[in-house]
């Protein structure tokens, strides 16, 4: 099946700093990447949907300038945490659409830290 | 948007029991992927199942699409089946997932 993946899988920070988080679809294309975020013991929340060559579109209550999204290519999307606070600490998630279904492909996550 | 809800929320099994999840979604759907969520946290992909019924091993899973909810057998469970199982649907309205709540399930020796 397709692979996403995701880097680093884990990270920790100090308050006030920024984190990068990529995620690439390693055997297919993607034009669209999806960006969830899970708090501990809860669900997973969509934040925004990653569009090649476009902006991304956040859900209500994200804030764009706090998440900075770049959809660089068919293969890699960007999650920037910007002036990172202890509140941001989550598992960020991404995913990728299969080219052939409805089907979605999910990364392993990234666990950030902030301190 | 649509909604998504999963029962029960926790399940505690003796080793070698059997199960049953259940997702109700309130829209119709043109996706429905099962996942177990692993201690680490990665999402491991069981079943892409809008409609029917399909068998992996141990476990099954079946989406009535016309009345809106899909279940997920786990037969003979084993300890490693312990964690988080969550069910995620997209609608013709929007590209995206939404996740129901979650089962999460504890199986002991």
């Amino acid at each position: 099946g397709a692979v996403v993946s995701q880097h680093p899988s884990w990270v920790i920070c100090k308050s006030g700093t920024s984190v990068k988080i990529e995620c690439r679809s390693l055997d297919f294309q993607a034009t669209t990447m999806f960006w969830y975020r899970q708090f501990p013991k809860q669900s997973l929340m969509l934040m925004a949907t990653s569009n090649e060559g476009s902006k991304a579109t956040y859900e209500q209550g994200v804030e764009k300038d706090k998440f900075l999204i770049n959809h660089a290519s068919l293969t890699l999307s960007t999650l920037t945490v910007t002036s990172a606070h202890p509140e941001d600490s989550s598992f960020y998630i991404c995913s990728a659409p299969s080219e052939t279904s409805y089907e979605q492909y999910f990364g392993p996550g990234t666990r950030l830290t902030v301190t | 948007g649509i909604q998504v809800e999963q029962s029960p929320p926790d399940l505690i099994l003796q080793e070698g029991a059997n199960s049953t999840l259940r997702c109700n979604f309130s829209d119709s759907v043109n996706n429905l992927q099962w996942f177990h969520q692993n201690p680490w946290g990665q999402l491991i992909n069981l079943f892409y199942i809008p409609s029917g019924t399909k068998q992996n091993g141990r476990l099954s899973a079946t989406t009535v699409a016309t009345e809106r909810y899909s279940l997920l057998y786990i037969s003979s469970s084993q300890t490693t089946d312990s964690g988080v199982y969550f069910c995620a649907v997209k609608n013709n309205a929007g590209n995206m997932l939404t996740f129901g709540g979650g089962t999460r399930l504890m199986v002991k020796p």
